[in-house]
């Protein structure tokens, strides 16, 4: 089982709160990935590090802000909260890329369930 | 970019049947095709890859089977039983982006539901 984990695991929430989520991962992996789950199941990446002081755009917009200040770390930081931001949030991690053989599988959190009422 | 089209998006088995999912992929440089499980309140977990120097792997009751002229690959799970019941997604990644350095993106499908009933 991936060392990655997620805090907290479900958060209601009222409109226009800032709330940060947390991800953390144990096994040194250098590149990170946040994920939102909408209800029809599809995975759209909204934010990726290579690795400590690097952070992209994914492919889905979001507003949702991320850091890197650590390896291990990759909090996701929603300065106001809306109800349209309600969704299930997914971090993962993946190996270095440095090794040859590596294509980077990527381990996946259990995820955070955001409600905003 | 890449783009991944999955299908079926719900399947529903009797136990000890066979399920078989099918994609296709865009992007011809495209290279290493996971498929990952992910069971109800859950993150999901890679259950078994294929990368496209090969044609078919095996894993006990799972096996994969890429087509890199077609641009498509399956995931078949034979003797299904009720605990294969979650959702399953594939997806696509070039091991290398433009730059000649790895990233690690991967690109989805839409999901499959598996259902197995006793």
């Amino acid at each position: 089982e991936a060392d990655i984990y997620q805090t907290p695991r479900y958060l209601v929430i009222g409109t226009g709160k800032k709330i940060t989520l947390e991800c953390s991962q144990t096994m040194g992996h250098d590149k990170m990935y946040w994920y939102q789950q909408d209800p029809g199941m599809e995975l759209h990446l909204i934010h990726y590090s290579y690795g400590v002081n690097s952070t992209e755009k994914g492919d889905l917009s979001s507003e949702s802000t991320v850091s890197r200040i650590r390896t291990e770390h990759f909090p996701l930081t929603l300065e106001s909260a809306r109800p349209s931001h309600t969704s299930q949030y997914l971090c993962a991690s993946s190996e270095p890329s440095l090794r040859v053989t590596s294509y980077n599988e990527q381990f996946f959190g259990p995820g955070t369930r955001l409600t905003v009422l | 970019g890449e783009n991944v089209e999955q299908h079926p998006s719900t399947l529903s088995v009797q136990e000890g049947d066979s399920a078989v999912i099918k994609c296709t992929y865009s992007d011809s440089a495209s290279n290493y095709f996971p498929w990952y499980k992910q069971e109800l309140g859950k993150g999901p977990q890679l259950i078994i890859d294929i990368r496209s120097n090969v044609g078919e792997k095996k894993d006990q009751r799972i096996a994969v089977t890429l087509n890199k002229t077609a641009k498509h690959f399956s995931l078949h799970i034979t003797e299904t039983q009720p605990e294969d019941s979650a959702v399953y997604f594939c997806a696509a990644k070039n091991r290398w982006d433009a730059g000649g350095t790895s990233y690690g993106k991967l690109t989805f499908g839409q999901g499959t539901i598996l259902t197995v009933h006793p």
